[in-house]
């Protein structure tokens, strides 16, 4: 299954909402991840089940989408929120297939 | 929870370096664990992974018949076996708890580089 993040990067400022898609070349029900990784750090996880949050993930992160197509939102992004977001499918494995990644960038 | 890999370095295209993942604050035996690659500059790619017992492996084609993963629960460590390295398995190897599909908790990587 490929898995297909837009856009590719985004410039935000502080303090505005941001939308990310990602979409599966079939199917992958709910059995979706995002991932948020900042310069120089793991990944870290931020939902999983398409729209559960991770421990410890602030509510302004949601997630939605079902089947093919998912978004990732941000409802009102802070400074330490910009990042490299990635999405991954766990239904059809393997192989384990991430997005290629969205860049949020400072404004 | 922690995982801590080791192991990189440099090595010449053809070559052999084991990694390893040594895990803490959790019960090791609950959960599968994956190695996660990120070649310089690019995104994340799924190499293998290992389920709680080390009885069922699985790899990615572009690995597949070159790399190993075992464990070993007494040590709570899990090891990746790389053999015939090419230039393109150059990467910072990331291992990641796995729980049913989701990487929930990951190490900080070890950087492999092939090189002549």
């Amino acid at each position: 299954i490929v898995m297909t993040q837009s856009p590719a990067s985004l410039s935000v400022s502080p303090g505005e909402r941001v939308t990310l898609s990602c979409t599966a070349s079939r199917s992958v029900s709910r059995n979706l991840a995002w991932y948020q990784q900042k310069p120089g750090q793991a990944p870290r996880l931020l939902i999983y089940g398409a729209s559960t949050r991770a421990t410890f993930v602030p509510d302004r992160f949601s997630g939605s989408g079902s089947g093919t197509d998912f978004t990732l939102t941000i409802s009102s992004l802070q400074s330490e929120d910009f990042a490299v977001y990635y999405c991954q499918q766990y239904n059809n494995w393997p192989p384990y297939s991430f997005g290629q990644g969205t860049k949020v960038e400072i404004k | 929870v922690q995982l801590v890999e080791s192991g990189g370095g440099v090595v010449r295209p053809g070559g052999s370096l084991r990694l390893s993942c040594e895990a803490s604050g959790f019960t090791f035996e609950d959960n599968g664990i994956s190695w996660v690659r990120q070649a310089p500059g690019k995104g994340l790619e799924w190499v293998s992974v290992i389920n709680w017992d080390g009885g069922s492996t699985r790899y990615a084609d572009s690995v597949k018949g070159r790399f190993t993963v075992s464990r070993d629960n007494a040590k709570n460590s899990v090891y990746l076996q790389m053999n015939s390295l090419r230039a393109e398995d150059t990467a910072l190897y990331y291992c990641a708890r796995e729980d049913n599909g989701v990487h929930d908790f990951w190490g900080q990587g070890t950087l492999v580089t092939v090189s002549s």
